[in-house]
């Protein structure tokens, strides 16, 4: 258990649907990760914040926006959902963002849209 | 452009053989930070090590070894008697300087399938 939690697990929706996921960091990490991951474009990095501030943005759609609140959870939101949007969405975190963190990542939200 | 390559999509070996994943990686960059990670059926990503451009020592880590080589542009990991519970998808990527070796913005290849059969 890397101490990271992601919620929830599985979800299903329809296209053109939204929809919320939802990070917990360990315990001190100031820093949050968002990756995709899908069987079209492998793993992608989307977004990350580090306390409570954007700090790098990768490939992430703008249907698709984040944040991180003052409790360091983060939130990814997801709408006009399309059949292709279809994946494993990762949180990491880590208690900086230098070289000599770690990051840990949860165990994904695996989100289906049919 | 940045830029990893894992040429190898699956490998199949039997238990005790030991087992080289590739990864080749293009960077205009003189600073980067390479990784591994480990994907195991599960589903979570496992993060197995971090190297800086500037180190190019092999490292080892039980039956874990790196191969950093800078003149080909590669970063080689080998497992050494390979065990069943090492069978997972296994992923090298990539991270620019400016992200000060976090990470953050990786890039990843699109991994390796290792099944390690007894």
């Amino acid at each position: 258990d890397s101490g990271v939690t992601q919620t929830p697990k599985h979800l299903i929706t329809a296209t053109g649907q939204r929809v919320t996921l939802r990070c917990s960091p360990r315990s001190g990490d100031l820093s949050v990760y968002w990756y995709q991951q899908s069987l079209d474009q492998g793993l992608q990095f989307l977004i990350q914040y580090y306390n409570g501030e954007e700090r790098a943005k990768g490939n992430i759609l703008e249907r698709f926006s984040a944040q991180q609140f003052p409790d360091l959870h983060s939130e990814l939101n997801l709408s006009s959902l399309e059949l292709g949007d279809s994946a494993l969405y990762f949180c990491a975190s880590s208690v900086g963002q230098g070289r000599n963190t770690e990051a840990f990542f949860g165990q994904g939200t695996r989100l289906t849209v049919v | 452009a940045q830029k990893v390559t894992q040429a190898q999509t699956e490998i199949s070996v039997v238990e005790k053989e030991d087992v080289t994943l590739d990864c080749v990686y293009e960077t205009r960059d003189t600073t980067y930070y390479l990784f591994w990670y480990k994907q195991p059926p599960s589903g979570e990503l496992v993060f197995l090590i971090r190297r800086n451009s500037f180190d190019e020592q092999n490292e080892i880590s039980g039956r874990y070894s790196w191969n950093f080589q800078k003149s080909t542009s590669s970063f080689n990991f080998t497992i050494t008697a390979s065990q069943v519970v090492d069978s997972a998808v296994y992923f090298c990527a990539l991270s620019e300087a400016r992200y000060g070796g976090s990470q953050g913005n990786l890039i990843f290849g699109k991994g390796t399938k290792l099944s390690v059969k007894p």
